[in-house]
């Protein structure tokens, strides 16, 4: 069972709107949370990471909340753009393994219409 | 944009044949990894590898093989390919720092078609 869940699976906004995009997640123990995006065909690329101690974290218009009591993450995408077009993934990382084991998440694929 | 290539971008082969991906980067990490990631699903980690003779087997099982003989060199080889192989895999490598905080810098993919 996946133990990252996005939602929603798709989005589209109108160029310029704000959107934001839910990740909630059961993964235990819990080291940090990532969220990565996706251009089609391309390989993920890392926009924020935060850990259990921090509440929230920005990245330009890519702003990450995270809450470590419920376990839900959202990440705020503020004056879209056309090249926001793209697939978000939310990552989780536990602690249990020297690996440090990662979780991902469906992604929720968003399209920005001009 | 991270120094990690993918090689070859597209691939359309027949099956049974015998395929190698190849995967290097020039950040000089020591941490590689290889996922599977099928439309509109999670990547899933097939591979990965600690350093140079290092390479463990991922959360999903998968028929191909790895090598890691150079620290920059990671390449994933299907001995006989098939159809249930059909799907974009994705190399990935981290500086391999301790405390788990790391980011991976991920490649271009390989969108392989086997028919």
């Amino acid at each position: 069972k996946n133990q990252v869940e996005q939602s929603p699976q798709s989005l589209i906004i109108l160029e310029g709107k704000n959107c934001t995009l839910q990740c909630n997640y059961t993964v235990s123990p819990f080291s940090n949370l990532r969220w990565y995006k996706q251009d089609t065909g391309r390989g993920p690329v890392s926009l924020t990471i935060m850990t259990f101690s921090e509440n929230t974290k920005s990245n330009g218009r890519y702003t990450a909340t995270l809450d470590a009591d419920t376990k839900q993450s959202s990440l705020h995408i503020t004056a879209s753009q056309l090249s926001d077009s793209a697939s978000y993934i939310c990552v989780v990382s536990d602690r249990g393994s020297t690996l440090g084991r990662l979780y991902f998440g469906r992604g929720t694929q968003l399209t920005v219409w001009p | 944009e991270a120094d990690i290539y993918q090689t070859p971008r597209y691939l359309v082969i027949g099956t049974g044949k015998k395929i190698t991906l190849e995967c290097s980067q020039t950040m000089g990490h020591d941490k590689m990894y290889w996922y599977q990631q099928d439309p509109g699903m999670e990547l899933h980690l097939i591979h990965y590898s600690y350093g140079v003779n290092s390479t463990e087997k991922g959360d999903l099982s998968s028929e191909s093989t790895v090598s890691r003989i150079r620290t920059e060199h990671f390449p994933l080889t299907l001995e006989s390919a098939r159809p249930s192989h059909t799907s974009q895999y994705l190399c990935a490598s981290s500086p391999g720092r301790a405390g788990g905080l790391e980011t991976q810098y991920f490649g271009p993919g390989t969108r392989l078609l086997v028919l």
